[in-house]
Order: C-alpha cells, then structure tokens, then sequence
C-alpha cells in the first residue's frame, strides 16, 4: 500500500522545454513534501520542499506545485537541461517537519535530451 | 564541509556471514536514519535515530538486522547472518530540526 506514488517511472524531454513531475499521496496527514534528485552510483540529494501551508515554492528553474484538495504535488523544471536527467523521488512527512518517518515515492527517471 | 560518510562502498558477500554496515552522520546533526533501496520496493526506511537513541525501528525487516548509535558520530548497521534478498544500496542520512535529510552515497551490498 504505497502512501505516495509517482505513476510515471520515466519521463523524456527536449532541451529548453518544460519538465513535470508529478506525484500523488494518500495520507491526508502529510504536511511537508519534498523532491530529492538522484544520479547513478549517489545518495539522493535535497532539491525543493513545500509546506502544506504552501500552494506553490520556487527556486531557480525548480517549482513546486501542492493541490491538497487532489492530495497532488508537482515539480515543474524550465528550461529544463540534460544535466537535469536523474531519477527524482518524490517524498512526504507528517508531524510538521522534515524529521521522522520520510516516505519516499518510487522516482521517476527524467531524460533530456539535447 | 563533509557530508554524511559510509562505508564500505561496495560489499559482497557469500550467503549467512556477518554484514557490517557504517556511517557518519553529519557533524551537528542529531537524526539519524538508515534507508534501503531495493528495485521493487523504492526506499524505504529501516530505523532513525535521535540524539543517538533508536525512534523508530518498525521498518527494520527482521531480527537478523540491528543498527546501533553508540555516539553522535558513528552508526552501524548489521545483518547477520546475511541472505541473497538483503542485496541492495543502504543509505544513511542525518539532519537536524528544520533541515531536509541529507544522504550518504550508500553501500552497495551483493550476497551472493
């Protein structure tokens, strides 16, 4: 019973265009969202979070997008560029922070191509 | 500064010996968690630490594995006696309050 899910275990795009992550979650609990990126033979890396008092967060080329009502977040990358192609896990906590049981989505593997 | 460190990198093991797994956390971080990564079921998180007391362990597969914190400087991780489905990439992670979790590089564990 996956608490989050990203239904999409690949995704390619072109260069300079927009990339969408999406990721949907069970629990009406969580309360802290994030997007980890992770590239063959690394640990995942911290890219973005979102509070659920949040509809939206930005940084750089990196948007995050959380419909609560749809128990729904995204990750919009534009332009994206291929050292962008990585897996990215989507991930989600309750208790008001980062801390605690993170629950990871399965990733999606995002390819740009040049 | 120096992130979360494992070691060893790559392991390989022959079926029912002792897995040694460590890490150490980031220098002033106070959660510490340890996460498997297998093709079928994602990541998925073991156990996590907090001021080096265990938190939550009810992830932890069976008795063949125990993780331990004796300080706040250095974690292991034991599977004993060692199976071919234990093969994966293990993670630790540490973070503090108000901070995402930052990843070690993980162990790459093959029993063959």
């Amino acid at each position: 019973d996956q608490q989050v899910k990203q239904n999409s275990p690949s995704l390619s795009v072109q260069e300079g265009r927009i990339s969408i992550l999406n990721c949907d979650y069970t629990n009406s609990m969580f309360d802290y969202f994030l997007w980890y990126k992770k590239y063959p033979a690394e640990g995942p890396t911290f890219l973005i979070s979102i509070s659920s008092i949040k509809d939206k967060n930005e940084d750089g080329r990196f948007t995050v997008f959380l419909n609560k009502s749809a128990k729904h977040l995204s990750l919009h990358i534009v332009p994206s560029q291929p050292g962008d192609s990585a897996v990215y896990f989507c991930a989600a906590s309750g208790g008001g922070g980062s801390q605690g049981n993170l629950i990871f989505g399965k990733g999606t593997k995002l390819s740009v191509k040049p | 500064d120096a992130g979360v460190i494992q070691s060893p990198r790559h392991e390989v093991t022959e079926m029912g010996q002792e897995v040694t797994l460590r890490c150490k956390p980031i220098s002033g971080h106070d959660y510490l968690f340890w996460y498997r990564q297998t093709m079928m079921r994602g990541l998925e998180l073991l156990i996590y630490f907090n001021n080096n007391v265990p938190i939550d362990d009810s992830g932890m597969p069976e008795d063949r594995f125990s993780a331990k914190m004796p300080n706040a400087s250095f974690s292991t991780l034991k599977i004993q006696p060692s199976e071919p489905r234990d093969s994966a990439v293990y993670f630790c992670a540490s973070s503090i309050v108000g901070t995402p979790i930052y990843f070690g590089e993980g162990s790459w564990l093959t029993v063959v």
